[in-house]
Order: structure tokens, then C-alpha cells, then sequence
């Protein structure tokens, strides 16, 4: 089966721009997440959807951060404005349910914010 | 917020020898989880184990869980200089999994 994909896979832009990415998860999973890896780090979960709906966006900085997921499939993350703090791997996953399930990994994007 | 804790940070080992690393987290859960993540890439899966599991195999990969000491641990035998990579533990316990900061194996021939 097709992986997930993800694009772009690298990004560069300055501060208090904008950026977007996109996801395609393994088709038919319900559950799609964004993590957000920093070097060094563990991924930290930004966003769960479960088919078009938010599941948990507890620790998504809302204030500069949106995803969407529309028709339950596709998904893009948004950051506007970027800080530099925002450097990072940003990581799609998908699944066929919940949290018993295995996550299948896109590459990741990795954004660079000078 | 951090609910799996790798340890150690950092290993570094011969080909042939045994890597063991260590998980820790807080809160009860209903699995635990080990990836992956070679270098520049996404993070693949390794094993998952059920709360009411004490131990599963896959392959030269060994994993063990102790829900009492809220502990487990992945075992590698026989490591490979394709074995070098980071791993980590995964919690569920609500509805999203929650990974810890990873253990670094570097395997030299």
C-alpha cells in the first residue's frame, strides 16, 4: 500500500511569514496527526482528526497555527506568522482508529525560519 | 506534554552486541508502543504492546512491560550497523499517543 506523503520536504522562509503543508494519509484511515518534531526531541502531538473532525488540538498554538481536514481525508497545517521558534519536522502520521492502533509516518517537512 | 521517558539518552555499541533501552512513564495507559527513526526520516513501527501484556517478540526485537513499575524496556539482539537510529516509546492513554525524548543507538562495525 502507498505510504503517507507529505510535501514539501524541505521549506526555508523568514520570520512572520507564512507556510503551509500538506498531508495524504494511507487511504481509508480514519485518524490523521500532526506532530512536531524539534532537533533533539521527541514529536509532539499538534493536531488529531478523526475522519473531518478535531479530535484533540490541546497543544496546537492557535493563535498562529490551523489544520484542516477536509472530506476526512487530505490535511494541511498552516503557520502565519512564523517565529523562529517554529523550526522543526513537522510530521503527518495516519491510522486505521484510535490510539490502540499502529501509526504509519510520512517523511516530514522540515521548516527552516530565519 | 512528556509521558514516556527513554533511557538511556544515548548508546553506543559493537555489531553483534545486545541494546537495551529503557521506557518510563507516568500515567496508566492502555499500550505502549517502540519506533524508529533513521536519520532525516519518518518514524516507522516497531512493536506494540497491550497493557495486560508482559512481554512480546518480534524478530530480534524483545519488548517487556511492567505496568506496576510503569516501565518497559526493548531489547535488540545481535545489533547491525543498520540497527543505528533513534527509538522511541510511545504511551496511549486517552485518544492520541504521546512520545517520549528517544534513545540514540549508534551500532559501529
Amino acid at each position: 500500500e502507498a505510504g503517507v506523503a507529505q510535501s514539501p520536504r524541505y521549506k526555508i522562509i523568514e520570520k512572520r511569514q507564512s507556510v503551509a503543508f500538506w498531508c495524504n494519509p494511507i487511504s481509508g484511515h480514519a485518524t490523521l496527526y500532526w506532530y512536531q518534531q524539534i532537533l533533539g526531541q521527541g514529536p509532539k502531538l499538534l493536531i488529531q482528526f478523526q475522519n473531518n473532525g478535531v479530535v484533540d488540538d490541546s497543544q496546537l498554538p492557535k493563535d498562529r497555527f490551523s489544520a484542516e481536514r477536509l472530506k476526512g481525508v487530505d490535511s494541511t497545517l498552516k503557520i502565519q506568522p512564523a517565529k523562529l521558534e517554529d523550526s522543526a519536522v513537522y510530521l503527518c502520521a495516519s491510522s486505521r482508529g484510535g490510539p490502540n492502533e499502529k501509526l504509519f509516518f510520512g517523511s516530514g517537512t522540515q521548516l527552516s525560519v530565519l | 506534554s512528556q509521558q514516556g521517558e527513554e533511557d538511556p539518552q544515548a548508546l553506543s555499541i559493537q555489531e553483534g552486541e545486545n541494546a537495551t533501552m529503557n521506557c518510563s512513564y507516568k500515567t496508566s495507559i492502555n499500550n505502549l508502543q517502540w519506533y524508529r527513526q533513521n536519520s532525516g526520516r519518518g518514524l516507522v513501527h516497531l512493536i506494540l504492546i497491550r497493557s495486560n501484556e508482559r512481554e512480546k517478540h518480534s524478530g530480534r526485537l524483545r519488548v517487556t512491560l511492567d505496568t506496576s513499575k510503569k516501565s518497559s524496556s526493548l531489547l535488540i539482539t545481535a545489533s547491525r550497523a543498520a540497527d543505528t537510529a533513534s527509538y522511541f516509546c510511545a504511551t496511549a492513554a486517552g485518544t492520541a499517543l504521546i512520545f517520549g525524548k528517544g534513545t540514540t543507538l549508534s551500532v559501529s562495525s
